[in-house]
């Protein structure tokens, strides 16, 4: 069974930067698995932010920034801000329309 | 606009059964994959199930397989879960996402959600 793995929480300052990960509980993330990124706050529904690894969806700003990081996908966030305190989920891609979330972050901006 | 409605949420006991369904606008709904992804009470995010453009190809979560099947009506614009012997493990919001793949040539790799619906509230209990 696939796991994918991210931070369960992380905080930042406002205006800081943070970057938050998704890795796989065997193996290595690669552009292979489309990583794609979702932030969500409570009560609503997921909002798309990254794909395909590196690219933002329609309308999202640009300090938000996707990348693969060692063996992990990446998000990052430049200059956050108080609306960016959400969850954020990553989703890779295993094939044969298989998609695996990982368990989310909540970010915390103070 | 695109658009994804969910319905059909609601309370039902265990060992019952449910369909939700999604009606789509906006876009030509037989040229995309579609998915059901749902969020238990203060849970993450978990994809249950998605269907392929003509509904040749239909993938499930192991957690559901044998107990959920989804379906497509194509002419009518919508996407189905047929769910049963419900368990409280089944409580959540179930969400209706479009998938969107990069195709070309013929050829499609990969994808992500690009669409979400609002969700429906499934809850199984006595």
């Amino acid at each position: 069974q696939t796991v994918v793995t991210q931070e369960p929480s992380f905080s930042v300052s406002p205006g800081g930067t943070v970057t938050l990960t998704c890795g796989l509980s065997s193996g290595s993330v690669s552009t292979n698995y489309y990583p794609s990124w979702y932030q969500q706050t409570p009560g609503q529904a997921p909002r798309t932010l990254i794909y395909n690894t590196n690219t933002r969806s329609s309308g999202v700003p640009d300090r938000f920034s996707g990348s693969i990081l060692g063996n992990k996908a990446a998000l990052s966030i430049t200059g956050a801000q108080a609306d960016d305190e959400s969850h954020y989920y990553c989703v890779l891609y295993l094939g044969r329309g298989i998609s695996v979330f990982g368990g989310g972050t909540k970010l915390t901006v103070l | 606009e695109v658009q994804l409605v969910e319905s059909g949420g609601g309370l039902v006991q265990p060992g019952g059964s449910l369909r939700l369904s999604c009606a789509a606008s906006g876009f030509t709904f037989s040229t995309y994959w579609m998915n059901w992804v749902r969020q238990a009470p203060g849970k993450g995010l978990e994809w249950v199930a998605n269907m392929n453009e003509d509904g040749g190809q239909k993938y499930y979560v192991d957690s559901v397989q044998g107990r959920f099947t989804v379906s497509r009506d194509n002419a009518k614009n919508s996407l189905h879960l047929q769910m049963s012997s419900l368990t409280a493990d089944d409580t959540a919001v179930y969400y209706c996402a479009r998938w969107k793949r990069d195709c070309t040539n013929g050829v499609c790799y990969g994808g992500y959600f690009d669409y979400w619906g609002q969700g429906t509230l499934v809850t199984v209990s006595s």
